[in-house]
């Protein structure tokens, strides 16, 4: 199937330090997606992304949309320890258009 | 308020046991999506509907069974025939409109499903 692979798998930082994690992909998407999971509940949507080269913030949140279609960037800002948890990235379609297939996560430590 | 509500939030089985993992959405949803989590694991799709009366495969489906009779739900069966059960089960849901715009997927609380 889509395989989506997702780095860093782990990142362990200093209150303050900014992150930055990446997604590539070997097909073309039409849509990238970022989401965030607290322990022991779903993910939650945290940014949207429809357009080739888009770039997109939500407060201390950037993502960008790759040129090529094939990639995508999450950076976190300043983090604070609430930024705990792991993050996701995701995309739609494909060769099967309903299908949405996630990446395997980064873990995220944020130390005070 | 409307939302997706997974029940219930812990579940235990005996080992050869078939269960059931409710899922509900009040959004009007007309796809939804079953996925696995392993402890640091990412989100692995077993079945995922599109609209009522159809679904179809995700990467990981054997062992499992779903159904979709009503738009508002997707219960999910794992059945003895899944090897390792145990697990973190996340439901979704997504509007669909036909084009990629605003169609992102809502997930519920999840139900952590423990076999003994």
């Amino acid at each position: 199937g889509q395989q989506l692979n997702q780095s860093p798998q782990s990142m362990f930082i200093q209150e303050g330090e900014d992150v930055s994690m990446n997604c590539t992909s070997s097909s073309i998407f039409n849509t990238w997606l970022w989401y965030k999971q607290d322990p022991g509940e779903g993910p939650v949507l945290l940014i949207a992304l429809y357009k080739a080269g888009e770039l997109t913030s939500n407060g201390r949140l950037t993502a960008q949309f790759g040129i090529t279609r094939k990639d995508s960037f999450l950076n976190i800002s300043a983090s604070i320890p609430s930024d705990v948890g792991i993050y996701f990235c995701c995309t739609r379609g494909g060769t099967s258009y309903g299908k949405l297939t996630f990446g395997q996560g980064t873990i995220l430590t944020v130390h005070p | 308020d409307g939302g997706i509500t997974q029940s219930p939030k812990y579940l235990f089985r005996k080992e050869g046991q078939n269960v059931t993992l409710s899922c509900e959405q009040n959004l009007n949803h007309d796809a939804m999506y079953w996925y696995r989590q392993d402890p640091g694991q990412g989100l692995r799709l077993i079945y995922y509907s599109q609209i009522v009366n159809d679904f179809q495969k995700g990467d990981i489906a054997e062992g499992y069974s779903v159904s979709r009779e009503k738009k508002e739900s997707f219960p999910l069966t794992v059945t003895s025939a899944q090897k390792n059960p145990t697990a973190f089960y996340l439901c979704a849901s997504r509007r669909e409109t036909g084009t990629d715009m605003n169609t992102e997927a809502f997930f519920g609380q999840g139900t952590r499903l423990t076999v003994v």
